[in-house]
C-alpha cells in the first residue's frame, strides 16, 4: 500500500459526460501529480499541484482541469468525454523535484471507459 | 525534449536466472533522475530503484541493480535470481531540468518468468 488513496477505482460513462477523479496524497506530501495511461499514448504526465498551486503541465487536454484542496487531496475533472479519454488516470504524490532523489508513490488508478 | 527508450516489448526469463531490462534515455540537462517502476497485471505502478544522474555508484535495492552508463545513456535494470512474482511490465523513467516536475515513461517491457 502506496498511502495514496484514489476514487472511485473504476468508472463507466458515456460520450460528452463530465467526471471527476478524486486523489488523497501520502501523509506529509505536498505535491501531486496526474497520469495518465493508454494503450496508444502510454503513460503520459498531464499535471502537477504543490501546496495548492499549479505546478507543471504537461499533456493535458483544455477538457480536462484539475485542484488541489487546502487538505491537500486533488481532483481531475475530465468533461466532454470521448471515447478516447478511457485510460488508467494515476494520482501520484511525491516531493516538490523529483530530482532530489524521492519516489513518486502512486495510487491504484481509476480506470475510466467512456462508451 | 525528453526521451525514454524501452526496445524490448516482451522479455522471457527462467526462474532463479538474473535478466536485464534495456534503457536508454535522452536528455539535455546536466543533472537528471531515472527510476524504474514495475506493474504488475492488477495495475497498480510500484517503485523499484533509482540512479541520479551525479552518483557515482549504480544504485541497488535488494534484486535489483541499475546499470547507469552515462556515456552511453543506459540505465538497464538488472533483477537477479528471478521469481514467479516478478512476471510484469516494467517501466523506465526520466526526469530533469525544466520538466524536473514529472516523470518521462518509456513504452515498458513485459517481463515473464517461466517456472
Amino acid at each position: 500500500d502506496s498511502g495514496v488513496t484514489q476514487t472511485p477505482k473504476h468508472l463507466i460513462t458515456a460520450t460528452g459526460q463530465r467526471v471527476t477523479l478524486r486523489c488523497s496524497p501520502r501523509s506529509g506530501d505536498l505535491s501531486v501529480y496526474w497520469y495518465q495511461q493508454s494503450l496508444d499514448q502510454g503513460l503520459q504526465f498531464l499535471i502537477q499541484y504543490y501546496n495548492g498551486e499549479e505546478r507543471a503541465k504537461g499533456n493535458i487536454l483544455e477538457r480536462f482541469s484539475a485542484q488541489q484542496f487546502p487538505d491537500l487531496h486533488s481532483e481531475l475533472n475530465l468533461s466532454s468525454l470521448e471515447l478516447g479519454d478511457s485510460a488508467l488516470y494515476f494520482c501520484a504524490s511525491g516531493p516538490l523535484r523529483l530530482r532530489d532523489g524521492g519516489e513518486q508513490f502512486f495510487g491504484p488508478g481509476t480506470r475510466l471507459t467512456v462508451l | 525534449a525528453q526521451k525514454i527508450t524501452q526496445t524490448q516489448p516482451g522479455m522471457f526469463v527462467q526462474e532463479k536466472e538474473a535478466v536485464t531490462l534495456d534503457c536508454t534515455y535522452d536528455t539535455s540537462d546536466q543533472s537528471y533522475g531515472l527510476f524504474w517502476y514495475k506493474q504488475p497485471s492488477s495495475g497498480e505502478m510500484i517503485f523499484l530503484i533509482y540512479q541520479g544522474s551525479y552518483d557515482e555508484q549504480n544504485a541497488t535495492e535488494g534484486r535489483y541493480s541499475l546499470n547507469f552508463q552515462k556515456a552511453r545513456k543506459s540505465a538497464n535494470l538488472v533483477i537477479s535470481a528471478s521469481q514467479l512474482g516478478d512476471s510484469a511490465m516494467y517501466f523506465c523513467a526520466l526526469t530533469g531540468g525544466a520538466g524536473s516536475y514529472q516523470l518521462t515513461f518509456g513504452k515498458g517491457t513485459k517481463l515473464s518468468v517461466i517456472p
